[in-house]
């Protein structure tokens, strides 16, 4: 079975720019989840997405938006881009909706490292 | 709030011998899960081990175990019969229910021959 995917692997932008970052579940995973991580950081969550809605939110600005779709991939967006938005975004989806369920931990894809110039 | 604090940024260990990897944590729930995850240079973040705190037994995955002491409120990782392929860095994550994980800031393990 395939993993997580995610795409594009790399991108760079201008800031003030907006981007787009995709990601495609585990086959029958209905969460998905995204995270930032900084050079030298831990991830840092910023949404979680189950069956489509809104499930969490971190402590990040209103720039960052997200959305699931039908088939349970997911998009994030980023506007107005600025310096400190570069990082690695990592995408995780997991089986049930919330970690309480043994068997679905958080699986991650290889993340899209986001420069902004 | 939760915490998750690594206070080892880099650890070495000899080809086949243990090493150890230190988390400390801090949350006021009294339910929660505790993850070990491996991020090698391919960026992609593997689950290593994972702790319901309701267990009172340490978790153990083949060569990897955990020291899991919910009073103190530490959860360290050792490695036994180090491998090269065990180089990358190791991050310890928090979650209580929902999948808003808190991860540490990393220890960057590296695995002499």
């Amino acid at each position: 079975d395939a993993g997580v995917t995610q795409s594009p692997t790399h991108l760079i932008k201008t800031r003030g720019q907006h981007v787009t970052l995709r990601c495609s579940p585990i086959s029958g995973h209905k969460s998905v989840s995204w995270y930032q991580q900084v050079l030298g950081q831990g991830p840092q969550f910023i949404f979680q997405y189950y069956e489509k809605e809104e499930r969490g939110r971190g402590n990040f600005p209103d720039r960052f938006s997200a959305r699931q779709f039908p088939n349970y991939s997911s998009e994030l967006n980023v506007n107005a881009l600025l310096l400190g938005d570069s990082a690695l975004y990592l995408c995780a989806s997991s089986a049930g909706r919330d970690s309480s369920t043994y068997n679905s931990p958080l699986h991650f894809g290889n993340g899209t490292r986001l420069t902004v110039t | 709030a939760q915490t998750v604090t690594q206070s080892q940024p880099e650890m070495s260990v000899q080809e086949a011998e243990t090493v150890t990897l230190s988390c400390t944590y801090d949350t006021s729930e009294s339910d929660y899960y505790l993850f070990w995850y491996k991020q090698p240079p391919s960026r992609q973040m593997i689950l290593v081990i994972r702790q319901e705190a309701y267990k009172q037994q340490n978790a153990t995955e083949n060569r990897f175990s955990v020291n899991f002491q919910k009073a103190a409120k530490s959860f360290s990782l050792k490695i036994s019969d180090s491998q090269l392929g065990d180089a990358a860095m190791y991050f310890c994550a928090l979650t209580s229910g929902t999948y808003k994980y808190i991860f540490g800031t990393g220890t960057r393990l590296k695995v002499l021959a």
